[in-house]
């Protein structure tokens, strides 16, 4: 069974544009949860979703953004990039509804992205 | 506001040793207590979930209890071996219609050959 994946793995962009990444979950997962990582502030929440809605939002600008489709997969975008949004980009995924049980999560390799 | 701590923050063993890692979270009512490990550049790896109504889980040399009351959890590592070398981090999801995870700041292990 085919792992959390994530597309780009890594990207360069400079200050001002927008990315948008990727997240596959797991097949017949339908939670996906997106966490920033940092060395100054270790793996923060910034959303979640369940279908097709976000159920949970991070303490993040509204320049972080997201998104589910109907087979799950997720998009995260960030415009006017800023140098602080250089981080590993994780996203994890779940079988169930948001908090309804206790299972466990998996996460991708991660998008690194670098603003220059 | 739950808060979770990691200690040490560092630790390196030589390889073929027990050891212990620490997690403590601030809020007791947690849902249930994930432990991860990292190696570096790359993404985590659940080790164990330990549900709220579970003491402890096994898996191979990994043993994971949880004491809920006194807001601990410790990862044991039996037999320690080089390819355990990695940043081990502990979650707790808080309870309510989410799944967030809220981090420890993590233990890096180093197992010398």
């Amino acid at each position: 069974k085919a792992g959390v994946t994530q597309t780009p793995r890594y990207l360069i962009k400079t200050r001002g544009q927008q990315v948008t990444l990727s997240c596959s979950p797991i097949s017949g997962h339908r939670s996906v949860s997106w966490y920033q990582q940092t060395p100054g502030q270790g793996l923060q929440f910034l959303f979640e979703y369940f279908s097709e809605t976000q159920r949970n939002k991070g303490n993040f600008p509204g320049r972080f953004s997201g998104r589910q489709f109907s087979n799950s997969r997720s998009e995260m975008n960030v415009s006017t990039l800023e140098l602080g949004d250089s981080a590993l980009y994780l996203c994890a995924s779940s079988r169930g509804e948001p908090g309804r049980y206790q299972e466990t999560q998996y996460f991708g390799p991660g998008t690194r992205l670098l603003v220059l | 506001k739950q808060e979770v701590t990691q200690i040490p923050a560092a630790l390196s063993v030589p390889e073929g040793e027990n050891l212990v890692l620490n997690c403590s979270f601030t809020d007791s009512a947690i849902y249930n207590l994930q432990w991860f490990r990292q190696d570096p550049g790359k993404g985590l790896t659940s080790l164990l979930l330990i549900q709220s109504s579970q003491r402890e889980q096994t898996s191979g040399r990994l043993n994971a209890s949880l004491d809920k009351s006194s807001g601990r959890s410790t990862l044991y590592i039996a037999a320690s071996q080089p390819g355990d070398s990695a940043t081990y981090l502990c979650a707790v999801v808080g309870g309510g219609a989410t799944n967030k995870l809220i981090f420890g700041t993590g233990t890096l292990l180093a197992v010398q050959p």
